[in-house]
């Protein structure tokens, strides 16, 4: 069974300083995806960062970046000089590969707060 | 451009009413069509996705079910709401070759009295 671990419910920083969400994952297959959805109050679930697993290279979006460790299962984001806007729950989410069907597994979440 | 919507927005119900919650797509043909829950402190569960008109696969047993009527219509009802029904539900859509980059609606807030 896939299951999705993040471990930090809560996590703080300093607007324009740099802050690091981790992720571990556990699954058996070889071929599946990562993501990072970003909840802001709002609710709606924003896709911020996605990397496949056959690919070595650390995916990066602007400021966001990952850092993907495959033999670890493990899947940080780092946001680089966060604004205030970067508040939200973000969430970490793993899908298999292989199929057509898409089926999403969520972490619990991590609720970053940014003080200006 | 594709847009998804969902109504109603927020919803309160009384326990042992019956549910219908609506997810439409526009922009799009023959999309894969998802519903989830997200209770209060918690990451979101798939409850329901469908790969086509009509057809339907359950991920969680409950009283609840799903319905797509129209290729980009995707339907949530229930006959006899819970207490445990309470949540926000969010509806996602991915195109179907690149099933994995899903999209979601703004979501709707039930609470079940």
């Amino acid at each position: 069974a896939q299951t999705v671990t993040q471990s930090q419910p809560e996590m703080s920083v300093q607007e324009a300083e740099t802050v690091t969400l981790s992720c571990t994952y556990d699954t058996s297959e070889s071929d599946y995806y990562l993501f990072w959805y970003k909840q802001p109050p709002s609710r709606q679930m924003i896709l911020v960062i996605r990397q496949e697993a056959y690919k070595q290279q650390n995916a990066t979006e602007n400021r966001f970046s990952v850092n993907f460790q495959k033999a670890a299962k493990s899947f940080s984001l780092k946001i680089s000089d966060s604004q205030l806007g970067d508040a939200a729950m973000y969430f970490c989410a793993y899908s298999p590969g292989g199929s057509t069907l898409g089926r999403l597994y969520f972490g619990r979440g991590t609720q970053l707060t940014v003080w200006p | 451009s594709q847009t998804i919507h969902q109504w109603p927005a927020t919803l309160v119900q009384p326990v042992g009413s019956p549910l219908s919650l609506e997810c439409t797509v526009e922009g799009t043909s023959n999309p894969n069509l998802y519903w989830y829950r997200q209770a209060a402190g918690r990451g979101l569960q798939l409850l329901f996705y469908s790969v086509g008109i009509g057809q339907i696969s359950s991920e969680v047993p409950q009283n609840l079910s799903a319905s797509r009527p129209q290729d980009r219509q995707f339907i949530l009802s229930s006959k006899k709401l819970l207490l445990s029904d309470s949540g926000f539900y969010l509806c996602a859509w991915s195109v179907q070759t690149v099933h994995y980059e899903q999209y979601f609606g703004p979501g709707t807030r039930l609470t079940v009295t």
